[in-house]
């Protein structure tokens, strides 16, 4: 059971472009929503991360939207660079257990 | 800046040998996971330790897997016997409840079983 769908697979944007991931979790008892990004041969890095307390985060160009009637959540990176092109991963995890639930990847790629 | 610290960073292996990695947590870390990511996938959470106890393991394949993590600091993973489907990135993370629980997580050892 995917307990946390990630779309698009992969995306393409210019640079100085939006890039819009989204994600959508199952289990109504996750409450922290961080999003990692990942560089080839590299271990995730904690880029911004959610509680369901609030609905939108933001960090420099990174932006966190949360809707949770909808269990959907979404990262923008304004003003894309051709440096953010990696593999971003959202995640899921429950107060109680920390374990974290990873969504499939999507992979971006920022054109110059 | 702190850093999750593991060894090594590459691992080739034959199929029916065994293999370890070893995880340095970030200091005062009393949370240590050990995930495993399959090329082109989110990495899984195999074990979970709080200091020195095992949380969760019930996604170790334990006939084959198994975990330590004895003075609650470092830790580690061994797989005996390697199987061909073994062939992945064995990532390390740790978190502490100050620190709202956020895992960081090291570099990884990437395993190739032949």
């Amino acid at each position: 059971q995917q307990q946390v769908k990630q779309s698009p697979q992969s995306l393409i944007v210019q640079k100085g472009g939006i890039s819009i991931i989204n994600c959508a979790y199952e289990n109504t008892a996750f409450d922290y929503f961080p999003w990692y990004q990942q560089f080839p041969g590299k271990g995730p890095a904690l880029l911004i991360a959610i509680r369901p307390d609030v609905s939108e985060k933001k960090e420099g160009r990174f932006t966190i939207s949360f809707n949770k009637s909808a269990k959907q959540f979404s990262l923008h990176i304004m003003d894309s660079q051709p440096g953010d092109s990696a593999t971003y991963f959202c995640a899921a995890s429950r107060r109680s257990s920390y374990k974290l639930i990873f969504g499939s990847g999507t992979r971006l790629l920022v054109r110059p | 800046e702190a850093e999750v610290a593991q060894s090594p960073r590459y691992k080739i292996t034959e199929k029916s040998q065994a293999v370890a990695f070893w995880c340095d947590p970030i200091s005062g870390h009393a949370t240590l996971y050990w995930y495993r990511q399959i090329l082109g996938q989110g990495p899984e959470l195999l074990v979970q330790f709080q200091d020195e106890s095992v949380v969760d393991d019930s996604q170790l394949p334990k006939d084959r897997f198994s975990a330590e993590r004895l003075k609650g600091v470092d830790s580690t993973l061994k797989i005996q016997p390697a199987e061909l489907g073994d062939s992945a990135m064995y990532l390390c993370a740790s978190s502490s409840p100050s620190g709202g629980n956020e895992q960081y997580f090291g570099p990884g050892t990437r395993l190739t079983v032949t």
